[in-house]
């Protein structure tokens, strides 16, 4: 079976340019998380979406983030503009979210973005 | 507060040998999972075993198993026989179900394995 499936795998830009990435979840999934990963804050959670709609986006850093998901495997997202201090692994990760605690997630294998 | 905390930044066991990483939690919710990610070099994130509030007895799951003191508010986990490719960073994390659907990481620990 296909896990979660990210890209691109490495994005290296410069700063001020719009950054989208890319997200499948696992089939029949109905939640998918957004993590960010730095040395500084180890892993924080952006945004996440259960049947599509964004729960809870209160780690979203700021106005230049935004996140979607338009259908059930298909989720973006976008850094605009983008700034150094966005250099990080991006994380994506589903889960069968039942409400329950032993709800597991299930990581993609995270885009490391490089922001000059 | 809701918080995961590993002591232990960094630790070395030989092959073969068994070796205990730390985590302890705080919450004052009676439900909840932990959970233990492996993170190798590649940098993904694997899953390795989950422990809930409730089960009475420790998690296992091949070579892996926690050692589940809820009293203590800790959440070990203790890996058999150690092999080279076990080095890698491990993370502890925590999940309240319900509408709080994320998990909270702690800072890892990284596991190295000598032969």
């Amino acid at each position: 079976d296909a896990g979660v499936i990210q890209s691109p795998r490495h994005e290296v830009t410069e700063m001020g340019q719009e950054v989208t990435l890319r997200c499948k979840p696992i089939s029949g999934h109905n939640s998918l998380f957004w993590y960010r990963q730095t040395m500084m804050r180890g892993l924080e959670l952006l945004i996440y979406f259960n049947n599509n709609v964004p729960i809870d986006d209160s780690g979203m850093p700021e106005d230049r983030f935004s996140a979607k998901m338009p259908n059930a495997s298909f989720s973006t997202l976008k850094i605009q503009p983008s700034e150094p201090r966005d250099s990080a692994v991006y994380f994506c990760a589903s889960s069968d979210f039942i409400g329950g605690a032993q709800d597991t997630q299930y990581f993609g294998p995270g885009t490391r973005l490089t922001v000059l | 507060a809701q918080k995961i905390t590993q002591t232990q930044p960094g630790m070395f066991v030989q092959e073969k040998e068994a070796v205990t990483l730390d985590c302890t939690y705080d919450t004052s919710d009676p439900s909840y999972g932990l959970f233990w990610y492996k993170q190798p070099s590649s940098g993904e994130m694997i899953f390795l075993i989950y422990q809930g509030s409730y089960d009475q007895q420790n998690a296992t799951e091949g070579r892996y198993s926690l050692n589940f003191q809820k009293a203590r508010k800790s959440a070990n986990l203790v890996i058999s026989a150690s092999q080279l490719g076990d080095s890698a960073m491990y993370f502890c994390a925590m999940n309240f179900g319900g509408s709080q659907g994320n998990l909270i990481f702690g800072k890892g620990t990284k596991l190295s394995v000598k032969p």
